[in-house]
């Protein structure tokens, strides 16, 4: 496929539990982003890596979010002792390069017990 | 930091009347974006307004971007039922937020036939 891939496409998981989510990005892209949303709002920037720069994890809401990207590709959400409140749809997205069109992946739908 | 407000939040028009949703930041924009999420979707990128003043037309789409790129608009003219979904503007700042984008809490826009 050419497009953003994610997974899980749902998660379900109780409060207090870590959890893993994974984004594929288009191959080539260099820029990745993560962004997640609320039940009916807008989408709240995480975290933006490009290229070998340092990440811009400005968005990350507390310590028990963080992410990474390995080779350039892959990149992992983990969220450590999950709250109820972090219950959203995580939402991934690629790009050529800084500034250019974002291309969105299904995101995974994280639901905290 | 950055705010972008978006208004209305709703809109519900009947098919064939026309629909704009609005967009201002707080600062001067380097560029702005506008995505399409359908209900149960993923954001869809639209169109970039790089230019001061810049007007850009996809078939019933008209975007533009405000001479001081502190605003831009979407105007959808004759709706239909298949322009339902949440439109958001996404702007990038420039300088040391090069590449990230701040999203708009998106107009969701309802057609009844």
């Amino acid at each position: 496929g050419a497009g953003v891939s994610q997974s899980p496409s749902n998660k379900v998981t109780e409060k207090g539990k870590d959890v893993e989510l994974r984004c594929d990005p288009i191959s080539g892209h260099t820029a990745l982003y993560w962004y997640r949303q609320s039940l009916g709002q807008g989408l709240e920037f995480l975290i933006y890596f490009q290229g070998n720069s340092a990440p811009d994890k400005s968005g990350l809401p507390s310590d028990r979010f963080s992410a990474e990207r390995t080779g350039g590709s892959v990149s992992t959400l983990t969220i450590q002792r999950t709250q109820q409140e972090d219950s959203a749809v995580y939402l991934c997205a690629s790009s050529r390069g800084s500034q250019e069109t974002q291309y969105f992946g299904p995101g995974t739908r994280l639901l905290v017990l | 930091g950055q705010q972008v407000m978006q208004i209305p939040q709703y809109q519900h028009v009947q098919e064939g009347e026309d629909f704009t949703t609005y967009c201002n930041s707080s600062t001067t924009l380097s560029n702005i974006q506008w995505y399409k999420q359908r209900p149960g979707g993923h954001p869809v990128f639209l169109i970039q307004l790089v230019k001061s003043g810049e007007v850009k037309k996809q078939k019933r789409l008209t975007f533009q971007f405000g001479e001081a790129k502190k605003n831009s608009s979407l105007h959808i003219t004759a709706t239909q039922t298949t322009d339902v979904g949440t439109y958001f503007c996404a702007a990038n700042a420039g300088g040391t937020s090069y590449g990230k984008l701040t999203f708009g809490q998106g107009t969701i826009l309802t057609v009844h036939p």
